[in-house]
């Protein structure tokens, strides 16, 4: 079973910031495979990126992801307001899926 | 439009059975490709991944719970059923339905969530 560990496991930052969230897994992940998460409190996750790279439907271009093999970052451009939560990355592998522990990025 | 709904108890007892329900629309489990997942998430902690049925009815479980977990589906009623047995105060947790669609770019994950429904072991 594939382990992703996600850092740091909180970010402190400004709105209009940049922020750049780590993804490692414990073996390689076909990119097409990875995926990030938002969830905000009280609510259910959002997906944001799929393929390690690509938005779904409805997420503005200030998010971005890249990496392959072991290695993913997510990327927000200039944080907003609403872009204040915890994001998750998912792999699939051998029929199953696991997700990192999260990264809570903060209000400084 | 797609949406899911989770129900069943908010409080289980040690040891008893936990039944939930998924009951979706905006979709067709008989849809080849479509899948139903369950996912859950202790408070202030981390989504673990726990079950998922496929159109043709097949079966994935996490390995660390295959044993205590039974998903299945009711296609005429659009719904999934997950039974987990022996419950224990840690599987405290929100526990989420969410869709799969096999033929969508966004294979292999989740582009559809319930709300969630929080799930109390306590005696």
């Amino acid at each position: 079973e594939i382990v992703l560990t996600q850092s740091p496991g909180t970010l402190s930052l400004s709105p209009g910031e940049r922020a750049t969230l780590s993804c490692r897994a414990s073996q390689s992940v076909i990119s097409s495979y990875l995926a990030w998460y938002q969830q905000k409190p009280g609510q259910a996750p959002r997906l944001l990126i799929y393929g390690a790279s690509s938005r779904a439907t409805g997420i503005p271009d200030r998010f971005s992801g890249g990496g392959s093999g072991t290695d993913f970052t997510l990327t927000i451009s200039r944080l907003e307001p609403e872009d204040f939560a915890v994001y998750y990355c998912q792999q699939y592998g051998s029929s199953l899926w696991t997700f990192g522990q999260g990264t809570k990025v903060e209000i400084k | 439009q797609v949406t899911l709904r989770e129900s069943g108890p908010a409080l289980v007892k040690p040891t008893q059975t936990l039944t939930l329900t998924c009951t979706f629309s905006g979709f067709s489990l008989s849809t080849s490709g479509m899948c139903v997942t369950w996912i859950r998430q202790p408070p202030g902690k981390a989504l673990e991944w726990l079950a998922l049925i496929d159109w043709d009815d097949d079966k994935y479980y996490s390995p660390s719970l295959k044993t205590r977990l039974t998903i299945s589906k009711d296609t005429s009623k659009n719904q999934v059923v997950l039974t987990m047995t022996n419950m224990d105060p840690v599987d405290t947790a929100t526990y989420y339905c969410a869709r799969m669609d096999g033929y969508s770019s966004t294979w292999p994950n989740f582009d559809y969530w319930g709300q969630g429904t929080l799930v109390t072991v306590s005696s």
